[in-house]
């Protein structure tokens, strides 16, 4: 049973130009959510995260969009640069409950100088 | 180099063998989480120890133990191993019990080939 899924596996995008990865999940209890980076031969690093309480999240070029009702997330990139180049990986988690994360299959980003 | 060291980065084995990964936290961190990721697919939560003591498991395998030691570091050990447990393993590491506030830390993984 797939709670996170992110159904693209690859975007590719022209550097300067909006990355938008998506996300959605089926389980209404979670109520966090964070996004992670992998370069290749690297563990995940955490990018940016989002509580349920709000719809929308900032941290310099990345945003993150929380739709509720959809059970949607998104992760804006702007402007994208070539050193985004990587694996997205969205995951969730129940704020009340242990600290397991919940991920989904990833998405790798191009972005093409 | 993100704090959480993990050894060995890869490891090929028999099947029907026993392996064990370790993996060392970050200093201060009293959690320590372990993940499979199989070919393709998206980080599969294994199992969790906060400060010595089992906090949460997920879909892990019986063949599959783990333990985190008085000096916080953890072991992952697989044994009777299958060509499906060819994977990449991580471990991440936060402060608290719930580090997911601050997107825990993540090792650079073990990758383990079954043969």
């Amino acid at each position: 049973d797939q709670q996170v899924k992110q159904n693209s596996p690859s975007l590719s995008v022209q550097e300067g130009r909006i990355s938008i990865l998506n996300c959605d999940y089926t389980n209404s209890m979670f109520d966090y959510f964070l996004w992670y980076k992998k370069y290749p031969a690297e563990g995940p690093t955490f990018l940016i995260s989002i509580s349920s309480i709000k719809d929308k999240n900032e941290d310099g070029r990345f945003t993150v969009f929380l739709n509720k009702s959809a059970k949607h997330l998104s992760l804006h990139i702007v402007p994208s640069q070539p050193g985004d180049s990587a694996v997205y990986f969205c995951a969730a988690t129940i704020s009340s409950n242990t600290g397991k994360l919940i991920f989904g299959q990833g998405t790798t980003l191009q972005v093409k100088p | 180099d993100s704090g959480v060291t993990q050894t060995p980065k890869h490891l090929i084995t028999a099947t029907g063998q026993r392996v064990t990964l370790r993996c060392s936290p970050r200093s201060g961190d009293l959690s320590v989480y372990w993940y499979q990721q199989s070919l393709d697919q998206g980080l599969q939560f294994l199992i969790q120890y906060y400060n010595g003591e089992e906090r949460a498991k997920g879909n892990i395998l019986e063949r599959f133990s783990a333990q985190q030691f008085p000096d916080l570091h953890s072991e992952l050990n697989l044994s009777s191993l299958e060509l499906g447990d060819s994977a990449l393993y991580f471990c991440a590491s936060s402060l608290g019990r719930q580090g997911f506030y601050y997107g825990y830390t993540f090792g650079s993984g073990t990758r383990l080939t079954v043969v």
